[in-house]
């Protein structure tokens, strides 16, 4: 989805490094999230936010850490990268109400720790 | 808590032939349920979704019937084709927890 704009697309960094994926939406949605993706496991939920002012930890937090700098960006740091960190992530954006809003995906960024 | 749980693949059909990919949830409440679709190298996509019980979302030729007695949202198509080769996913929205829990996938590869 264009309207979700995630950077970088790949990225192949060492143990111990700082890593930091941006993520911005044209889509004017309150609402981001940034998900893991891994092998058989479906989707995983890290952070979310409702909106400028608000963080939440999702299911898998631990080792992540984010910022909501604007309504359009989000971004996701790994303050010390280790290799389990390996993954696909994905941001994604939904408008706020009831009965749970469809979610807009990112193409993802391919995340390697060597 | 919430969980969504789906065959197990890959699924691998001929063209035009019958799809159906099974998934079933627990969850408290009347949580929505949604299918999305992921293609080579591409993030998620909204498929269909249902609300409630007995709802029927439908797309593409796709379709699943929000069944509560069975807690089940059951994927189908009644002829695949070639371009419908993606991994789906199921998924559930509890209003109580504020977020999508997922199935694992279900790789579907459709050959000619």
């Amino acid at each position: 989805d264009a309207d979700v704009t995630q950077t970088p697309r790949n990225r192949i960094t060492k143990t111990g490094k700082r890593i930091m994926l941006e993520c911005s939406q044209t889509k004017g949605h309150d609402r981001m999230y940034w998900y893991r993706q891994d092998p058989g496991l479906g989707l995983r939920l890290i952070y979310y936010s409702f909106d400028v002012k608000d963080i939440n930890k999702g299911e898998i937090s631990d080792g992540y850490s984010v910022s909501r700098q604007a309504q359009a960006k989000f971004s996701l740091s790994l303050e010390s990268a280790i290799p389990n960190q390996t993954a696909l992530y994905f941001c994604a954006t939904s408008d706020s109400g009831p009965r749970g809003q469809p979610q807009h995906f990112g193409d993802g960024t391919r995340l390697s720790i060597l | 808590g919430d969980s969504v749980t789906q065959m197990e693949g890959p699924v691998t059909l001929s063209e035009e032939a019958f799809l159906t990919i099974n998934c079933t949830y627990t969850a408290t409440g009347y949580p929505s349920l949604f299918w999305y679709v992921q293609y080579p190298g591409e993030g998620l996509q909204l498929l269909l979704k249902a609300t409630k019980a007995d709802d029927k979302g439908s797309n593409k030729g796709f379709e699943a019937t929000y069944r509560k007695e069975t807690t089940s949202f059951h994927l189908e198509k009644g002829s695949v084709q070639v371009s419908d080769s993606a991994v789906y996913f199921c998924a559930l929205y509890n209003n109580a927890g504020n977020m999508l829990t997922f199935g694992g996938g279900t790789r579907l590869m459709v050959k000619p």
